[in-house]
């Protein structure tokens, strides 16, 4: 298996961009996170899907974040409009049934 | 609410030496515990994972750690260090929500392995 992919790898943007994050979960798992990494804060939980479904999005800072899952194979994270405090390294990780989540190499966001 | 406690920012061992990575944990019952490591530009990779089995869990690349109730600690150990195994290690716990667990991550440490 190829395991989690995320596109970009790297994104540099102007603040008020839209960003749009993607990531394809590793065939099979029905459980899908999305995290925020910075020095700062850490590893953040944004949100997570189960079979497509938003679970919990408690983690999403605010409304310019939006997430969705349109397939078992397939979701994005999307930012509009990107400010620079949004600069951060951003990951997907995806598991099937359980807590032994499965990581992208992350999308590193850059908004000047 | 669960919560994990990495006692180093920052460890530096030599090659060949042993590396033990403090963790402390926080839970109101038993928890899922475990470690991740980071590479540079990497993704995280699971090293091990505790489910209230064997207290002692053997993981990836000679990597283990102990679960220890009474003193409520996970540290994670191995004999002899490596140059690749320099990295940015999470000690994580879950945190049972609906039919899934949330993984609370710890603050990291960073290991340095010098010649």
């Amino acid at each position: 298996d190829a395991g989690v992919i995320q596109s970009p790898r790297h994104e540099v943007t102007e603040m008020g961009q839209e960003v749009t994050l993607r990531c394809k979960p590793i065939s099979g798992h029905d459980y899908l996170f999305w995290y925020r990494q910075t020095m700062m804060r850490g590893l953040e939980l944004l949100i997570y899907f189960n079979n497509n479904v938003p679970i919990d999005d408690s983690g999403m800072p605010e409304d310019r974040f939006s997430a969705k899952m349109p397939n078992a194979s397939f979701s994005t994270l999307k930012i509009q409009p990107s400010e620079p405090r949004d600069s951060a390294v951003y990951f997907c990780a995806s598991s099937l049934a359980g807590v032994e989540q499965y990581f992208g190499p992350g999308t590193r966001l850059t908004v000047t | 609410a669960q919560s994990v406690t990495q006692l180093d920012s920052h460890v530096s061992v030599s090659e060949g030496t042993p590396v033990l990575l403090r963790c402390n944990y926080s839970s109101s019952y038993s928890p899922s515990l475990f470690w991740y490591v980071q590479h540079p530009n990497k993704g995280l990779q699971l090293l091990l994972k505790y489910t209230s089995a064997a207290t002692l869990v053997k993981g990836i690349n000679g990597f283990e750690a102990e679960f220890k109730k009474s003193e409520t600690s996970f540290h994670l150990t191995k004999p002899s260090a490596h140059m690749s195994d320099a990295a940015e290690y999470f000690c994580v716990v879950s945190d049972s929500f609906g039919n899934t667990d949330k993984l609370i991550f710890g603050t990291g440490t960073r290991l340095q392995v010098f010649p």
